[in-house]
C-alpha cells in the first residue's frame, strides 16, 4: 500500500522560495509518477507538474513554467516541489499524489504554504 | 487551459441519486478516456473515486458510477448517504503539453 507523507506547514515572505517534500513508502518509488496539485483557500484543484523518478524527467503546467522545479531522490523515495518568486496568490495547500494514466492515488496529506509579509 | 465546468452544487435526500456533470472540450474530456473523479471532505486530501471514465478503485462503493458522452463526463451517486456529503472534482488528461485539467468542483449536500 503506497503512502505519501509530506513536510510541514511553511510561512514565507513574498519573493522567496519554498520547497515541499513528499516521502513515499510501499511499492517501488522509481516506478511511480509523482504529481503536485495545489488548492488555494476555498478554491479548486490545480495541477502543477509531475516527475517520473526512474527517468528523472519532469514536466510542468504552462502557468508555472519557470517558477516551479520538481525533483526526486530515489535513494530516499522522496519527491520535492520548489516554487520560487512567491506571491500572496501562492498561498495554498500543496499536495503530492502518485499518478497513473489520468488518475491520482493516493494523495499526501497536504502542506499549507502561507505567503505573507 | 480553462478548468472543466461543473455545477456549483447539487443536493438530494438519503437514498436518492444525484448526477454531477463535467464539461470540457475535444482537447480534454472529449479527446481522451482519462477522466477521473475525486471526493474531498473538508480539511482532507482528495480521494480517487472513479478513473478511466467509469472504473472504480478497490474499496469504492458501487453506488458511485461514471460515464462520458462527447465533451461531458458525469458522476452519479446512487442511494445517497450522509457520508457522501463532500466536494467532488473531475479531472481530465489534456495532452502531453497541458497534461491535466481539473473541474471547478461541486458541493454535494445530503438533505
Amino acid at each position: 500500500q503506497v503512502q505519501l507523507v509530506q513536510s510541514g506547514a511553511e510561512v514565507k515572505k513574498p519573493g522567496s522560495s519554498v520547497k515541499v517534500s513528499c516521502k513515499a513508502s510501499g511499492g517501488t518509488f522509481s516506478s511511480y509518477t509523482i504529481s503536485w496539485v495545489r488548492q488555494a483557500p476555498g478554491q479548486g484543484l490545480e495541477w502543477m507538474g509531475r516527475i517520473i523518478p526512474i527517468l528523472g524527467i519532469a514536466n510542468y503546467a504552462q502557468k508555472f513554467q519557470g517558477r516551479v522545479t520538481i525533483t526526486a531522490d530515489k535513494s530516499t523515495s522522496t519527491a520535492y516541489m520548489e516554487l520560487s518568486s512567491l506571491r500572496s496568490e501562492d498561498t495554498a495547500v500543496y499536495y503530492c499524489a502518485r499518478a497513473g494514466d489520468g488518475w491520482f492515488d493516493p494523495w499526501g496529506q497536504g502542506t499549507l504554504v502561507t505567503v505573507s509579509s | 487551459q480553462s478548468a472543466l465546468t461543473q455545477p456549483r452544487s447539487v443536493s438530494g435526500s438519503p437514498g436518492q441519486s444525484v448526477t454531477i456533470s463535467c464539461t470540457g472540450t475535444s482537447s480534454d474530456v472529449g479527446g481522451y478516456n482519462y477522466v477521473s473523479w475525486y471526493q474531498q471532505h473538508p480539511g482532507k486530501a482528495p480521494k480517487l473515486m472513479i478513473y478511466d471514465v467509469s472504473k472504480r478503485p478497490s474499496g469504492v462503493p458501487d453506488r458511485f458510477s461514471g460515464s462520458k458522452s462527447g465533451n461531458t463526463a458525469s458522476l452519479t451517486i446512487s442511494g445517497l448517504q450522509a457520508e457522501d456529503e463532500a466536494d467532488y472534482y473531475c479531472c481530465s488528461y489534456a495532452g502531453s503539453y497541458t497534461s491535466y485539467v481539473f473541474g471547478t468542483g461541486t458541493k454535494v449536500t445530503v438533505l
